[in-house]
Order: C-alpha cells, then sequence, then structure tokens
C-alpha cells in the first residue's frame, strides 16, 4: 500500500504557482520524497526528490517539514503543459541487500488540472 | 526524453497466449523494474532486476517473469494470458551505485489489450 495521502484534484489557473500537498505520517529515516508526474497514458516523468532538507530544479520545488511527515510540491509557474496525475511516493533510498530494493509504490496521486 | 525505449508500443492478444515485452535502459543504468498499470490506476510494481537477477517482486503470479540481459536491457514475459492483464506495462530503469538508488525514469510503456 502506498504510504503517502493526497487530494483527488486541485486547480490552478496558468501562470500562477501550483501547491501540491502530501501526507507521509509514517515516513522512516531512509526514506526519501520522490514526485512523479503522469500525463495522459504515458510513462510516468520524474520531477523531483528529497530526504529532509528542501530541493529546487528546473521543474520544480519540493518542501518538506521539519517533521517529515508531510511535503509540498510547488510548480512556480504552472502552464497547461502541466496537467496531469501527481504522484507523490515515499521510496526506500538506500538499498540493504535484503527485501528493501527502492521500488517506488504509487497511490492514485492527484490531477492537476491547468486552466486558462 | 528519458532514454529509456519500450517495445512494442501496442499490442493485441488474444487470452491464452504467450507476449514477451521488450524495455532498453537508459544509458548508464544497471537497474530494471517492470510496472503494471491499469486503466484508472496507478501503476504496481511486477518486479526489479539487478545483475541479471530478480531482486524484488511485487504482488503478482509466477506467470510473469523476467529477464535482464548483459547489456542491462530487459524482457517481460507473461504466459496464459486473461483478459484482467490488459493494462499499460511500463519500465524503469536507474542506477545502484554502492547501495544508493538513484531516480528512476520510465519508458513510454507499452499498451497490451487482451481479448
Amino acid at each position: 500500500d502506498a504510504k503517502t495521502t493526497q487530494p483527488p484534484s486541485m486547480d490552478c489557473a496558468e501562470g500562477r504557482a501550483a501547491n501540491l500537498p502530501c501526507n507521509h505520517s509514517t515516513i522512516s529515516g531512509n526514506e526519501y520524497v520522490y514526485w512523479y508526474r503522469q500525463i495522459h497514458s504515458q510513462g510516468p516523468q520524474y520531477i523531483i526528490h528529497g530526504l529532509k532538507n528542501n530541493e529546487t530544479n528546473e521543474m520544480a520545488s519540493l518542501i518538506i517539514t521539519e517533521d517529515r511527515k508531510s511535503s509540498t510540491l510547488i510548480l512556480p509557474h504552472a502552464t497547461l503543459r502541466d496537467t496531469a496525475v501527481y504522484y507523490c511516493i515515499v521510496r526506500d533510498g538506500w538499498w540493504d541487500g535484503g527485501t528493501s530494493y527502492g521500488k517506488l509504490t504509487f497511490g492514485q496521486g492527484t490531477i492537476l488540472t491547468v486552466h486558462p | 526524453e528519458t532514454g529509456v525505449t519500450q517495445s512494442p508500443t501496442h499490442l493485441i492478444k488474444t487470452r491464452g497466449q504467450q507476449v514477451t515485452l521488450r524495455c532498453s535502459s537508459q544509458s548508464g543504468h544497471n537497474t530494471v523494474s517492470w510496472y503494471q498499470q491499469a486503466l484508472g490506476q496507478g501503476p504496481q510494481f511486477i518486479f526489479q532486476y539487478y545483475r541479471e537477477e530478480e531482486n524484488g517482486r511485487g504482488n503478482f503470479p509466477p506467470r510473469f517473469s523476467g529477464l535482464q540481459f548483459p547489456n542491462y536491457s530487459s524482457e517481460l514475459n507473461v504466459n496464459a494470458l486473461e483478459l484482467d492483464d490488459s493494462a499499460l506495462y511500463l519500465c524503469a530503469s536507474s542506477l545502484f551505485q554502492g547501495a544508493l538508488n538513484t531516480e528512476a525514469f520510465f519508458g513510454q510503456g507499452t499498451r497490451l489489450t487482451v481479448v
């Protein structure tokens, strides 16, 4: 089962920031928070990931709370092409040679609709 | 473009048949994972291959099997196809470096329809 909880849908106006929340209250110390998005029937696209510090790349920013129980993905200037299903995933960052092997457990995600 | 390529893009098979799907990893990646995505659902982990061996498996029956080749490309084989196997099959590659998992990059998927 997915270890994250996301709202099923969100709307955002084009050009505005889209802030997508995610709860992961049972996250453990060596688990990373990953964000992927999937545009209609294409393969999921990697966006960003982080462990405890806030992260930023050319696509988005990731804000992780100090207790690591929740995070927010920020798309600073949403465009119509950002309309997609956004998945927040908790993933083992380290392989211990045993049962931990870094699989991605997807939940239902958040359907983000960017409108003109 | 992620550099992960899958073939074929679409496939129609009859119930009871066998199918082989193929995946070429991104250059420099040594690990391949396969996922099944039914319509309207998130992708579900099938299994992962590292150093040509399966090193993790989700809740899928043995008729789902795979291979990883020395060049890190991979195949997913499904025997005795059932109607419920109709789905988008996704391949993802990543790099195990030391003990660290890097981010996984996905291909565009193979749409399998079982009739």
